[in-house]
């Protein structure tokens, strides 16, 4: 296992398209995160997948964003009808969350997404 | 909402020099973790703590989780020029979201 994978690296598209990342987690984990970064800040929380229940998800998760975990391995996040603030860093993340376990996540490298 | 305060924004330094940052909150965190993160790459942990008061390790770098659980400073002893990148605080509390800080963005000039 090679870590937190994520795809694509970069993506460029106009204004108004829709877009899907995907991310596939270190393999034993059973927790996986997606978070968002703009330029000069720190990532931000978007929402959790336990297994593939989806936990949590923040305000910032617009009724545009929509993120899928089907079968509690790899995970989708889907923007509908992009706008140019919606560009940013998309970081995946993931961790083993089980009684007695401790340990901060794995993020990947991250989807660069501009929006034009 | 939880905000986590973190200074210096950034630090220009001379190779060998030490280096600390901080950061500090209005609500307690359960676990504070340190991340550095290099340009077009996603954050990687240096440090994990666990336990109000815990001062932990991990080579050149030593960070501490406060008392009151609402600060944790990081220091980088003995600087070198890998460690240019930007170092970023966070604090947990229910096991799931992270809370960041802003970032310290850390140049060492060889």
């Amino acid at each position: 296992d090679t870590g937190v994978s994520q795809d694509p690296r970069h993506k460029i598209t106009k204004r108004g398209q829709n877009v899907t990342f995907r991310c596939d987690p270190i393999s034993e984990h059973n927790r996986l995160y997606w978070y968002r970064q703009t330029l000069g800040q720190g990532p931000e929380f978007l929402t959790y997948f336990q297994n593939e229940a989806q936990l949590e998800k923040s305000r910032l998760l617009s009724d545009r964003f929509s993120a899928e975990r089907p079968k509690g391995s790899f995970s989708t996040l889907e923007i509908q009808r992009t706008e140019q603030g919606d560009s940013a860093m998309y970081l995946c993340a993931s961790s083993l969350n089980t009684p007695g376990t401790r340990g901060g996540y794995t993020f990947g490298s991250g989807t660069r997404l501009t929006v034009v | 909402g939880q905000q986590l305060n973190q200074s210096p924004q950034s630090m220009f330094i001379q190779e060998g020099e030490d280096v600390s940052m901080n950061c500090t909150s209005s609500s307690i965190f359960n676990t504070w973790l340190w991340y550095k993160q290099d340009p077009g790459e996603g954050p990687v942990l240096l440090i994990a703590l666990y336990k109000a008061g815990e001062l932990t390790s991990n080579g050149r770098l030593t960070a501490q989780f406060g008392i009151t659980r609402k600060d944790s400073f990081l220091n980088i002893s003995a600087s070198i020029p890998s460690d240019v990148g930007i170092y970023f605080c966070a604090g947990e509390t229910s096991g799931s979201r992270l809370t960041f800080g802003e970032g310290t963005q850390l140049t060492v000039n060889p």
